[in-house]
């Protein structure tokens, strides 16, 4: 089976930075990728992590530690946009169609 | 907008019904993806075609099925509805057909079922 572990929720004011942390047990690893869902909103995809190792997007950037089983998605800058949930999702060691996500951090940014 | 387009966007119906939510992917996408979200359960993959043929499967009912068409149009269908199947369900697509790490959402269907 597989799991992805991140906290609930997280509150920042604007302008500051917020990390939050996915860690996950599979049976097999094919890496780790960030969405981002606003309220009623569609996800969207943020990043993807194959290897150990910083990638960075502009305000984002995403860290993944293989022999940790741990990764985090790193948000610079907040801004009050950036208030969404957050999940990461890997694809499952048993299917790698399938895309398991968990449950997903509320990013609450204030002024 | 991710290129990806879902109808209808809200769909109200009564116990025991069935219903048709149906999604086009991207243009040369040829993988779909349905998902469905509730407040509980959080996002739950139900299953994947890629180009006309199921490729994985989650955990979905017995109740609910899917296709992939020809023209690489989607659509699940959801019967004997129960008040625990009101969710929002989305539908992605991919090019690939293996490891897919970035899909492409679309807006959503959100039933509601009273």
């Amino acid at each position: 089976g597989q799991s992805l572990e991140q906290p609930s929720e997280v509150t920042a004011v604007e302008g500051a930075i917020v990390q939050i942390n996915c860690t996950y047990q599979t049976s097999g690893f094919y890496g780790l990728s960030w969405y981002q869902q606003h309220d009623g909103g569609a996800p969207t995809f943020l990043s993807y992590n194959a290897l150990d190792g910083l990638e960075e997007t502009g305000r984002f950037s995403s860290f993944l530690s293989r022999s940790d089983s741990y990764g985090y998605l790193l948000l610079q800058e907040l801004q009050m946009k950036d208030s969404a949930s957050y999940f990461c999702a890997a694809p499952s060691g048993d299917s790698w169609g399938k895309l398991q996500f968990g449950a997903g951090t509320q990013v609450v940014v204030t002024p | 907008d991710s290129g990806v387009t879902q109808t209808p966007k809200h769909l109200i119906t009564a116990t025991g019904q069935r219903v048709t939510l149906r999604c086009s992917p991207r243009s040369g996408d040829l993988s779909v993806y349905w998902y469905q979200q509730s407040l509980d359960q959080g996002l739950q993959f139900l299953i994947q075609y890629y180009n006309g043929e199921e490729r994985a499967k989650g955990n979905i009912l017995e109740r609910f099925s899917a296709q992939q068409f020809p023209d690489l149009h989607s659509e699940l269908n959801l019967s004997s509805l129960e008040l625990g199947d009101s969710a929002l369900y989305f539908c992605a697509s991919s090019p690939r057909e293996g490891i897919s790490y970035e899909q492409y959402f679309g807006p959503g269907t959100r039933l509601t079922v009273t």
